[in-house]
């Protein structure tokens, strides 16, 4: 089974909103990653953040860490169009070097 | 600098044909990862390699194989594809194994098996 599950499935907001994207996961990590997805294409790594970290920042990516709740937020302020893509969470696995990513959230921007 | 590089970036395969994906990674990334993903779903682990040895293994059967080369460039191997092999599989490159370490995908190959 999946180790990280992305929440909501799936997103609509008006362009300059912000959009929040949680991710719940149930084994213990030594970090979490999130990743981008435009249609269908290659992946591109947003940010990562260690289990000792409780937030970090990116631009206008914003990312929480509750490794009590084992839970992650992502924060992506002023939206805009091209923000439209698919979000997944990912997390390293039983095995050192194994990374599993959740089902995504699906971000939809209007102009 | 060169990005992660896929081929074919399309296939269309017939049910029980044999297929063989090729990735080559960002230049002094000696670590590649193979995934598969399904519509609508995230990425599956399938492999990892790092200095030519297998590092990780997802649960993929046997049908599945790869091999990374001197020049870290991998390939990943399907046998007796199935119509649910159809997927895009990424492949992943990053400087070493573990997963502290950034992973940066290629535009993936896109798997039709008729």
């Amino acid at each position: 089974s999946q180790q990280g599950e992305e929440d909501p499935q799936a997103l609509s907001i008006q362009e300059g909103e912000n959009a929040t994207m949680n991710c719940s996961y149930k084994t213990s990590i030594n970090n979490l990653q999130w990743y981008r997805q435009n249609s269908g294409r290659g992946l591109v790594h947003l940010i990562l953040i260690r289990s000792n970290e409780r937030e970090k920042h990116s631009g206008r990516l914003r990312v929480t860490l509750d490794t009590s709740k084992k839970s992650s937020s992502l924060l992506i302020t002023a939206s805009r169009a091209a923000d439209t893509a698919s979000y997944f969470c990912a997390t390293d696995g039983d095995l050192y070097d194994k990374v599993i990513f959740g089902p995504g959230t699906s971000l939809s921007v209007i102009p | 600098d060169a990005g992660v590089t896929q081929s074919p970036t399309h296939l269309i395969k017939t049910r029980g044909q044999q297929v063989t994906l090729r990735c080559s990674p960002i230049s002094g990334h000696k670590s590649v990862s193979w995934y598969q993903q399904v519509l609508g779903q995230g990425p599956q682990f399938i492999f990892q390699y790092y200095e030519k040895e297998e590092r990780g293994r997802g649960n993929f059967p046997d049908r599945f194989s790869a091999r990374q080369f001197p020049n870290y460039s991998s390939e990943l191997n399907v046998n007796a594809l199935l119509l649910g092999d159809s997927a895009l599989y990424l492949c992943a490159s990053s400087l070493a194994s573990g997963s502290f370490y950034t992973q940066y995908f290629g535009p993936g190959t896109r798997l039709t098996v008729l």
